[in-house]
């Protein structure tokens, strides 16, 4: 099982459009937690970091269960300029894992 | 200026031939860590420094080499290039804070021929 897994891409909706990813990671003593935006093969860059309590940067909502070992990304209202490669990260051992990402396209 | 650099941006190289990617940091982190991307596959750890003197393996770390010259420096080596090394190459940083994450560089492209 790979240690973190996400949502198969490419999402392709329209403007304005809520979209969600989704995340599940296998190892428990995971630390923190983390969503990174990737354009078009430049470097990942941080979104966000993602709390137990969930937590809102503008149209961004980042959730974590601990429990279940999930994590999500929720975007409410799609701009174009959304499109890009999401990729969920979690910290272990002072080291990144990172999944394998997924693909938005926001169209027109 | 950016915070991460790295040199080469780009590179075209001959299999079997020795290669070195370099990266520096203006941040003032004490940990540094080299990564490839291959479509599909994420980003992949190969090697990574927590200081000067500290030098740890990554998962794919096999046929590659760093150097730690520095707090700013963190060398990556293709002691003898092959054309699977084709990928996109990362540098990153973070503080010592565990809770931090990491800043990347702009990355180099390298296809070995």
């Amino acid at each position: 099982r790979k240690e973190v897994e996400q949502d198969p891409g490419p999402f392709n909706v329209p403007e304005g459009a809520t979209v969600a990813f989704n995340c599940t990671y296998s190892n428990s003593a995971s630390q923190s937690f983390f969503w990174y935006r990737q354009d078009c093969r430049k470097e990942p860059k941080l979104l966000m970091s993602v709390y137990s309590s969930g937590n809102e940067d503008g149209r961004f909502t980042a959730q974590l269960n601990r429990a279940s070992q999930y994590i999500s990304l929720l975007i409410r209202d799609s701009k174009l300029s959304d499109s890009a490669t999401y990729l969920c990260v979690l910290k272990l051992g002072g080291k990144l894992i990172f999944g394998q990402g997924t693909e938005l396209s926001v169209k027109p | 200026d950016a915070d991460v650099t790295q040199t080469p941006r780009n590179r075209i190289t001959k299999t079997g031939k020795r290669i070195m990617l370099e990266c520096s940091q203006t941040k003032g982190h004490d940990r540094m860590y080299w990564y490839r991307q291959d479509p599909g596959l994420g980003l992949r750890l190969i090697y990574y420094s927590f200081d000067v003197k500290d030098i740890n393996k990554g998962e794919i770390s096999d046929g590659y080499s760093v150097s730690r010259q520095a707090q700013a420096k963190f060398s990556l080596s293709l002691e003898s290039a092959i054309p699977n090394q084709t990928a996109l190459y990362f540098c990153a940083t973070s503080p010592k804070d565990s809770q931090e994450t990491q800043y990347f560089g702009p990355g180099t492209r390298l296809l070995v021929l």
